[in-house]
């Protein structure tokens, strides 16, 4: 009830291209959606958040959607630079954040 | 810096010994959150406080574990009798939630324990 389980583990995109990355959750009480992107040797950084009241976000080149009834939330990110290679989680959650396994996204130049 | 700071960064213990972290949240958050990260994993939720008071324990935060938030502000986790498995970084988050809400979470560097 509690997973959050996130595909791909890794991600291979070229310059100025769109990185999309996915994520489905299990507890139907979960209200609270964000991303975040980690540096190695940094803690993570929100990038962008959701709530179950809409279904997309777009925040500069970052977007999520979010689809209610699927329990499934994506991370688009459009055209891909070299500065955004890390690894991205996603997390759920209502009290408390459950985070996904991560996705490591390198950006070839 | 006004973000979220942790003490130390880095820490190298022996088995069986006691090791104690510290996280000064942002000035204001009345959330501060402990989480623990492994390699090749996200972070995994042990314990949060909502000023003083330690609202949820993870099943993760075994009696080994402790944590507490003695004035809303800092928080200092403590690990006994260290095994290797605990072997980790540790990450504190904080956030300002009006209400029981959700909001964001600001994390710290996190400090990085290795047990020999």
């Amino acid at each position: 009830q509690q997973q959050v389980k996130q595909s791909p583990q890794s991600l291979i995109v070229q310059k100025g291209g769109i990185s999309i990355i996915n994520c489905a959750y299990e507890n139907t009480a979960f209200d609270y959606f964000p991303w975040y992107q980690q540096f190695p040797g940094k803690g993570p950084a929100l990038l962008i958040a959701i709530r179950p009241d809409v279904s997309e976000k777009k925040e500069g080149r970052f977007t999520i959607s979010f689809n209610k009834s699927a329990k499934q939330f994506s991370l688009h990110i459009m055209d891909s630079q070299p500065g955004d290679s890390a690894t991205y989680f996603c997390a759920a959650g209502y009290s408390t954040l459950t985070f996904g396994k991560g996705t490591m996204l390198l950006v070839s130049p | 810096d006004t973000g979220v700071s942790q003490n130390p960064r880095h820490k190298i213990t022996k088995r069986g010994q006691n090791v104690t972290f510290r996280c000064d949240p942002i000035s204001e958050h009345n959330r501060l959150y402990w989480y623990r990260q492994t390699l090749g994993q996200g972070p995994e939720f042990l314990t949060y406080f909502q000023n003083e008071a330690q609202l949820e324990k993870s099943r993760l935060l075994s009696d080994r574990f402790s944590a507490e938030r003695p004035k809303g502000s800092f928080s200092t986790l403590e690990i006994q009798r260290t095994e290797q498995g605990d072997s980790a970084m540790y990450l504190c988050a904080s956030s300002l939630n009006p209400d029981w809400v959700l909001e964001t979470q600001y994390f710290g560097p996190g400090t990085r324990l290795l047990v020999l």
